[in-house]
């Protein structure tokens, strides 16, 4: 299985723009690069996804290495209800998503 | 984004008895649906893929038997607990991706919370 590795927690002040990474050295050329997003005691959300050139959305952006073995969610201006834990995932053969730990945003008032 | 409902929402049942648990896409056509199940203060896990009109696939140490899933029309899933049992408490949650989009976005549902007393 392709793999992702997030700093398990971050924190953030309100209003401020805020930078996710995600090390994924053993993505294949094929593996698509998904974010999903959960609060608690609900499903996830979709946030972006991308597979070679940054994306952008309403939501937020997604900016790519170049070697494509790391990525960095960009929230442009945090809220409080940014808060989350933000799940950085290389969408495998079949569309499978296979969660890891994901990231605790904190975002500060 | 697209919308996928569940219901119920949450649930209790008895030990030794099944419960059944829906998940409908509701403005997209799902040809393919993914169940998770999440314990507390941990990420999801994924149980079984289901194509339409297909048998589902599960994964390792997942008990095709005891969940059963049936997928028989583009916008609804079911997720059935047979002889449910304390551990299998959880909070179960589904998945739609639409038709012909090739490695696109999932739309998940609300999730179900389900206690097995």
């Amino acid at each position: 299985d392709a793999k992702t590795t997030q700093p398990n927690s971050m924190e953030s002040n309100e209003e401020e723009p805020v930078h996710l990474p995600c090390n994924h050295s053993t993505i294949s050329g094929t593996d698509y690069i998904h974010w999903y997003r959960q609060l608690p005691s609900q499903g996830p959300e979709y946030v972006i996804h991308g597979l070679t050139s940054n994306v952008n959305n309403r939501m937020a952006s997604l900016a790519i290495a170049e070697d494509r073995k790391s990525s960095t969610l960009i929230l442009h201006r945090a809220t409080l209800r940014d808060a989350a834990v933000y799940y950085c995932i290389l969408m495998e053969y079949g569309n499978k998503l296979v969660f890891g730990a994901g990231t605790i945003l904190r975002v500060k008032s | 984004g697209a919308v996928v409902s569940q219901h119920p929402s949450r649930v209790i049942c008895k030990s030794g008895t099944s419960v059944k648990i829906e998940c409908r896409s509701l403005d997209f056509q799902a040809t393919t649906m993914f169940w998770y199940r999440q314990f507390p203060k941990q990420s999801l896990m994924l149980m079984a893929t289901s194509n339409e009109g297909s048998k589902a696939t599960y994964e390792q140490g997942v008990e095709k038997d005891k969940f059963l899933i049936n997928h028989a029309s583009l916008t609804l899933s079911t997720l059935t607990v047979t002889s449910a049992h304390p551990e299998d408490s959880s909070f179960y949650i589904c998945s739609g991706t639409v038709a012909g989009v090739q490695a696109g976005e999932q739309y998940f549902g609300p999730g179900t919370r389900l206690t097995v007393t």
